[in-house]
């Protein structure tokens, strides 16, 4: 069964600072990747998705992914953050072509606080 | 467009109690889910549906019944509440058949087990 594991639980930045959020997975053939935001009192919603072609994926505000199959990595960055930015990041990975069991495997999630 | 709907919102039980948890969507989705958030565990799949008629389990399942009579209801039942299934739970759908679809989630349901 695939995992994945992201890597800070809880990150705390200055606005305007940069973002790198790492996420890790484990599974060795074909996977879908997923980055979801969850601000506070509200739902998850999607930020980014990789499924193939471009391993540079670029999402809703401002934030953008790179999928590195050599490392297994699917890493969040966002060059310049913001007070709104504040919330709890999950990546997840959907393992193969969308057969079998079709939820996502979630990481624990990153808490991210920017300070104003 | 509704999208996924879950009710209740907010729900207090005593340990032993039975309830459902409602999940609707209206957008033909195939694939339903459900899932647990708890803090520092991230999100967990309990149950999954690849359409009407078809469940299966997911990672956490025990405690948990579910059942797909129809494309659009995905109910999840606790028979007997324990605390430890005190949690936040998230019901999603997807489009099946095609690869590339992400999930939609609906809102959450916030159970609190005495």
């Amino acid at each position: 069964a695939q995992s994945v594991s992201q890597h800070n639980h809880h990150v705390i930045l200055s606005e305007a600072a940069s973002l790198e959020l790492g996420c890790n997975y484990s599974y060795g053939g074909t996977v879908n990747l997923f980055w979801y935001v969850q601000y506070p009192g509200q739902h998850l919603q999607l930020l980014l998705k990789y499924f193939s072609g471009d391993p540079l994926v670029k999402g809703i505000k401002g934030f953008e992914a790179e999928f590195i199959k050599s490392k297994f990595s699917f890493n969040l960055r966002k060059p310049s953050v913001q007070w709104s930015d504040t919330a709890e990041y999950f990546c997840a990975v959907r393992a193969g072509e969308g057969g079998g069991a079709d939820g996502l495997t979630f990481g624990k999630g990153t808490h991210l606080i920017i300070q104003p | 467009n509704a999208g996924v709907t879950q009710t209740p919102k907010f729900q207090v039980l005593k340990t032993g109690q039975s309830m459902t948890l409602q999940c609707a969507q209206d957008m033909n989705h195939e694939y339903m889910s459900w899932y647990r958030q708890d803090p520092g565990m991230g999100l967990r799949l309990i149950h999954y549906s690849v359409g009407a008629g078809i469940t299966d389990q997911g990672e956490v399942p025990n405690g948990y019944n579910v059942s797909r009579s129809t494309t659009e209801d995905f109910p999840l039942r606790l028979l007997s509440a324990a605390p430890s299934q005190t949690s936040v739970y998230f019901c999603a759908s997807k489009k099946g058949g095609l690869v590339n679809q992400p999930q939609h989630f609906g809102d959450g349901t916030r159970l609190s087990i005495l």
